[in-house]
């Protein structure tokens, strides 16, 4: 049964610093997701991509973040510059209609 | 901007009872959908409601979908350690965005 690939599964980095976490969708998918989920909390959408460029973001999303399909199979979140409070579990998510499929998530702890 | 409330937060249940979750949407929503995590897993989707009064049924849960498409409730029947877990759900508005609920943690004592 295909699935949302995403890696690492964890990424330790210093605040301040760049990370990417990629993710491989499903392949006939067309719409990606980013979310992210704080320990203990729930799910808050960050972002949905759609025909190569972004259809909607949430407040969370700020010029720190960007999104990239930078080739036909994967979707990269980029976080320029890492704060203590992005700490979280970051999930990707695709879909071919409304059923959000979803990865096992890239765990974020910023130091 | 749009919130979507559930309640419980927290569900302790004994094997072979019964619970309900309930979830509540601040806005009219065009479809609800239901979601289970596991402990340390991600989110796997359960079901959609798409029409008002909608209610579906998956073994021994019941979704149902209010008239206003404003709230909706998970309704477990017989319940299952199998069943542990938290069930999120998530309503759409507009658009492809999911605004998901605080979720409901269940604990099952055997």
């Amino acid at each position: 049964e295909p699935e949302v690939t995403q890696t690492p599964s964890h990424q330790v980095t210093q605040m301040g610093q760049e990370v990417i976490l990629r993710c491989v969708p499903i392949s006939n998918h067309l719409y990606f997701y980013w979310y992210r989920q704080i320990l203990g909390q729930k799910v808050e959408f960050l972002v949905s991509f759609y025909n190569n460029e972004i259809s909607e973001k949430s407040e969370i999303f700020d010029d720190q973040f960007s999104v990239e399909r930078p080739d036909g199979s994967n979707f990269t979140l980029k976080i320029r510059s890492t704060k203590l409070e992005d700490s979280a579990m970051y999930f990707c998510a695709s879909s071919a209609r409304s059923e959000q499929f979803f990865g096992p998530g890239t765990r974020l702890t910023v130091l | 901007g749009q919130q979507v409330m559930q309640i419980p937060q927290y569900q302790h249940v004994q094997e072979g009872e019964d619970f309900t979750t309930y979830c509540n949407s601040s806005t009219t929503l065009s479809n609800i959908q239901w979601y289970k995590q596991r402990p340390g897993g991600h989110p796997v989707f359960l079901i959609q409601l798409v029409k008002s009064g909608e209610v579906k049924k998956q073994k021994r849960l019941t979704f149902q979908f209010g008239e206003a498409k404003k709230n909706s409730s998970l309704h477990i029947t017989a319940t299952q350690t199998t069943d542990v877990g938290t069930y999120f759900c998530a309503g759409k508005a507009a658009g492809n965005k999911l605004t998901f609920g605080g979720g409901t943690r269940v604990l099952v004592k055997p």
